[in-house]
């Protein structure tokens, strides 16, 4: 069966400090990814998505970038955290035609930035 | 761009009343997805709608596939403590041969008063 997992499960980091967040994939190959961040309370905003190996969409300008080194590992990063940048990550993987299959998330990181 | 509008934002009952809530789409979508996610945790897929007009039942939930599939509803029966958290609806719309967009609405926020 597939799992996805995430860690850290939680983060406090201060403002101008890097980020780097994992994300892998078991039982599954070449998945989609995708990135999202929730803040406290409210909607999924999609940040990435990324339908193969070195293959990165960003959905909206910010102080975010991620990669995919391998088939099912994705990373979020950041050279400089913001205080807007604290939030709920999660990160999600579905399989088959892009955008339509159910998406599985993944436990998520709370992120804090002081 | 499009939008995929989920009312209400927030939904308070007492335990044992039906609760609903509504996912509309600017477009028409290619399918539907609902999801939960229990306070603290992460978005779990309920149920997928494909067909203009699809109804399917889980125990208590009924989900709605508009005619147009442009929208779609959740609906409980007789609300348990164990329904508490929010309730995402995610539209799918073909964007290419290849590909497909998936837009999360905002949710609802089901609380259950004892």
């Amino acid at each position: 069966s597939q799992t996805i997992h995430q860690w850290p499960a939680t983060l406090v980091q201060p403002v101008g400090s890097p980020l780097s967040l994992e994300c892998t994939v078991e039982g599954t190959s070449n998945p989609n990814l995708y990135w999202y961040r929730q803040a406290a309370g409210r909607g999924l905003q999609l940040l990435f998505y990324s339908v193969g190996i070195g293959q990165i969409s960003s959905e909206v300008p910010q102080n975010l970038s991620a990669s995919r080194p391998q088939d099912r590992q994705f990373i979020l990063s950041s050279k400089k955290l913001l205080l807007s940048d604290s939030g709920f990550y999660l990160c999600a993987w579905s399989g088959g035609r892009f955008g339509t299959d159910t998406q599985y998330f993944g436990p998520g990181t709370r992120l804090t930035v002081l | 761009g499009q939008q995929v509008m989920q009312i209400p934002q927030y939904q308070h009952v007492q335990e044992g009343e039906d609760f609903t809530t509504y996912c509309n789409s600017s477009t028409t979508l290619s399918n539907i997805q609902w999801y939960k996610q229990r306070p603290g945790g992460h978005p779990v897929f309920l149920i997928q709608l494909v067909k203009s007009g699809e109804v399917k039942k889980q125990k208590r939930l009924t989900f709605q596939f508009g005619e147009a599939k442009k929208n779609s509803s959740l609906h409980i029966t007789a609300t348990q403590t164990t329904d508490v958290g929010t309730y995402f609806c995610a539209g799918s719309r073909r964007v290419s041969n290849r590909d497909d967009k998936i837009i999360f609405g905002k949710g609802t926020r089901l609380h259950i008063l004892p």
